[in-house]
């Protein structure tokens, strides 16, 4: 079966920088996604990737190593609003979506 | 706008209790989907439709069935309920096509309580 891995949770300090990883499995890949989602409400989409490199958007950026199976999600400049659960999911050979159990970001003054 | 929106919000429903989750687009999307959101687990897939008329089971359809009658409205149907279909439920869109892009527009989440 597929897996997505990250870790479960993370803490960093406001202003500062924090990368989240995101391993997939690499059979059928047909791009990597990141969401966001505050507590008890919807996840929202960040960022999608299907070729290697980084997309930047603002203060937040992906990365992408196809050959890796292998992303991460930067944040800069983080505010206490970014504290969320960050979402990593694989679009697979099927077009389904393969969802990671995310990542818990708590922001500290 | 509204974008997806879920009803109800919450429910408390006793085992083998049965009832429906409406989900309603009014983006004119092709692709509807339900998820569940369990603690420590990803998003999972319980049943997708593709278009008005056509439903396909995803990663967990037991216990659940769905119905697309109309393009905006996607059900979710729980015949008898049980403890373990204690979660939170996402109905979710997209369109056709942007199909490859993956990028899903989310309701606000049903939470549902089988006791």
């Amino acid at each position: 079966g597929q897996n997505i891995d990250q870790p479960t949770e993370m803490t960093a300090t406001e202003g500062a920088i924090v990368q989240i990883n995101c391993t997939y499995q690499t059979s059928g890949f047909n791009g990597l996604f990141w969401y966001q989602q505050h507590a008890g409400e919807a996840p929202t989409f960040l960022s999608y990737n299907v070729l290697d490199g980084l997309e930047e958007k603002g203060r937040f950026s992906s990365f992408l190593s196809r050959s890796k199976g292998y992303s991460y999600l930067l944040l800069k400049e983080l505010q206490m609003k970014d504290s969320a659960s960050y979402l990593c999911a694989e679009l697979d050979s099927n077009y389904q979506l393969i969802w990671g159990a995310g990542t818990k970001l708590i922001i500290k003054p | 706008n509204a974008g997806v929106t879920q009803t109800p919000k919450f429910r408390v429903l006793k085992t083998g209790q049965s009832m429906t989750l409406l989900c309603a687009q009014d983006m004119n999307h092709e692709y509807m989907y339900w998820y569940r959101q369990d603690p420590g687990m990803g998003l999972r897939l319980i049943h997708y439709s593709v278009g008005e008329g056509t439903t396909a089971k995803g990663e967990v359809p037991d216990g659940y069935n769905v119905s697309r009658l109309k393009k905006q409205n996607f059900l979710l149907g729980l015949e008898s309920a049980a403890p373990s279909q204690t979660s939170v439920y996402f109905c979710a869109s997209s369109p056709a096509g942007d199909r490859v892009t993956g990028e899903l527009f989310f309701g606000e989440g049903s939470r549902l309580t089988v006791l």
